[in-house]
């Protein structure tokens, strides 16, 4: 198993592009989050989906919007990127509490390093 | 409202000593409470997690954690620190009364474990 794929890695934009940043696990499960990381503020949680077809605003939701294109897939798009959209953002998905193997437990992605200049 | 507090930003260590990384929380209800490390240019991984029974939880790697509901603390410890261990820490919490399964994060602290 793959577990938390993103693409890409590292991305550079200009202020006020628009970009698409994805991720896919392939461990079946039903939740998955989008979460970006700032130096001395830990991880903050940008918008979640409990289940295909359902997504909910985290706590830092303004120019995002994601997609929940499969059980699989949550895509997150910035349509105007703003300075301040620099970050590391990292995807993750959790197993169903019934789960067989910690329950509850994220997996994360690897992170998409991105810059806005 | 749920959140987690890491007073330090930085914990210094010499290898073979103890280490301990502070964590406090705060829910309204019962906690689950994790703790995730990180190493340069990686994502989270999962060490450990309190869900409920024993205070004393084990995890990967050697590292321990107590949980303790009168202090709303839950520190990672390892009896003898290693190099390898030098990595960024972070605690977890998720109101076990809540539905929603999204974690709040502390801000991290860095474990610097010196030869």
């Amino acid at each position: 198993n793959a577990g938390v794929t993103q693409t890409p890695k590292f991305q550079v934009l200009k202020t006020g592009q628009s970009m698409t940043l994805q991720c896919a696990q392939d461990m079946n499960h039903n939740s998955m989050y989008w979460y970006r990381q700032d130096p001395g503020m830990g991880l903050r949680l940008i918008y979640y989906s409990a289940s295909e077809g359902t997504t909910d605003k985290g706590e830092v939701p303004n120019g995002y919007n994601v997609s929940r294109l499969n059980k699989r897939e949550f895509s997150l798009r910035l349509e105007s990127a703003a300075p301040s959209q620099t970050s590391v953002y990292f995807c993750a998905s959790t197993s169903p509490a019934s789960g067989r193997k910690a329950p509850d437990t994220q997996y994360f992605g690897p992170g998409t390093r991105l810059t806005v200049l | 409202a749920q959140s987690v507090a890491q007073p330090e930003d930085q914990v210094n260590v010499a290898e073979g000593n103890p280490l301990t990384v502070k964590c406090t929380y705060s829910v309204s209800g019962n906690p689950y409470l994790f703790w995730y490390v990180q190493y340069p240019n990686r994502g989270l991984q999962f060490l450990l997690k309190y869900i409920t029974g024993d205070n004393l939880v084990k995890g990967s790697y050697g590292f321990e954690a107590e949980f303790n509901k009168s202090q709303t603390s839950f520190h990672l410890k390892k009896p003898s620190a290693l190099v390898s261990d030098s990595a960024l820490y972070f605690c977890a919490v998720r109101d076990k009364g809540t539905g929603r399964r999204a974690l709040t994060f502390g801000s991290g602290t860095r474990l610097q474990v010196q030869p």
